[in-house]
């Protein structure tokens, strides 16, 4: 079983355009995340929601807005794409509010490769 | 700044060997440190979780060290084997906030 699903896998498209990338998760985690992995293949979070609430905002351009319409799911949606935006981008999830707590094992999706051109 | 440095950037070593990552880290106040797998074209799997009082943590080949004091971990990978080819990345979680601060990895190519 799945534990962290993200769809598409792979995502081109052309500077300007709109799109979106879908998050689920089935553990019943409280906790989900938004990484980028750039070319060098560093991870920096984006955001992070608990219970649908917004709780991690790290200084993402206002082109991005995540959308948690329920607990298991948090989308990824991006505005007006630059050359910039072509990254790898991760969800995850986590059980506990805390998201750092030591007894708590972050799972990661298999993750999104967007190319803008 | 917090920060989370990984050395070396890249390692070479042949099926069987063992060998070691370093990771320092500048990140305060400290929560935890994480030590991930990524392979090639997939998400990070958690190895190991240590927070500021544990020494040592194992699963199974991977043995992973803190040294609190000195702000310095290390990866211990015993018997290597093909299938540990992969990106090795050192995740340290700050206090208060949980915002993890991620190192850049370090690639590792285990060779027949």
């Amino acid at each position: 079983d799945t534990a962290v699903s993200q769809t598409p896998k792979y995502l081109v498209t052309q500077m300007g355009n709109d799109k979106s990338i879908k998050c689920e998760q089935n553990l019943g985690h409280d906790t989900m995340y938004w990484y980028k992995q750039d070319s060098k293949k560093f991870l920096k979070i984006m955001f992070s929601y608990n219970n649908k609430e917004l709780i991690i905002n790290e200084t993402v351009p206002n082109r991005f807005s995540p959308k948690s319409p329920d607990k298991a799911h948090l989308n990824l949606h991006i505005n007006s794409l630059e050359l910039g935006d072509s990254a790898v981008y991760f969800c995850a999830s986590i059980g506990q509010r805390s998201s750092g707590g030591a007894g708590d094992t972050q799972y990661f999706g298999p993750g999104t490769r967007l190319t803008v051109l | 700044k917090n920060q989370v440095e990984q050395s070396p950037q890249s390692l070479i070593i042949l099926e069987g060997k063992n060998c070691t990552l370093q990771c320092n880290y500048t990140v305060s106040p400290f929560s935890n440190l994480r030590w991930y797998k990524q392979d090639t074209g997939r998400g990070p799997v958690s190895l190991t979780i240590m927070t500021f009082s544990e020494n040592t943590k194992s699963n199974g080949r991977y043995t992973a060290t803190l040294d609190a004091d000195t702000k310095q971990s290390s990866l211990h990978i015993t018997a290597s084997q093909l299938s540990d080819s992969a990106s090795y990345i050192c995740v340290v979680i700050s206090g208060g906030s949980y915002i993890p601060t991620f190192g850049r990895g370090t690639s590792l190519i285990v060779h027949p």
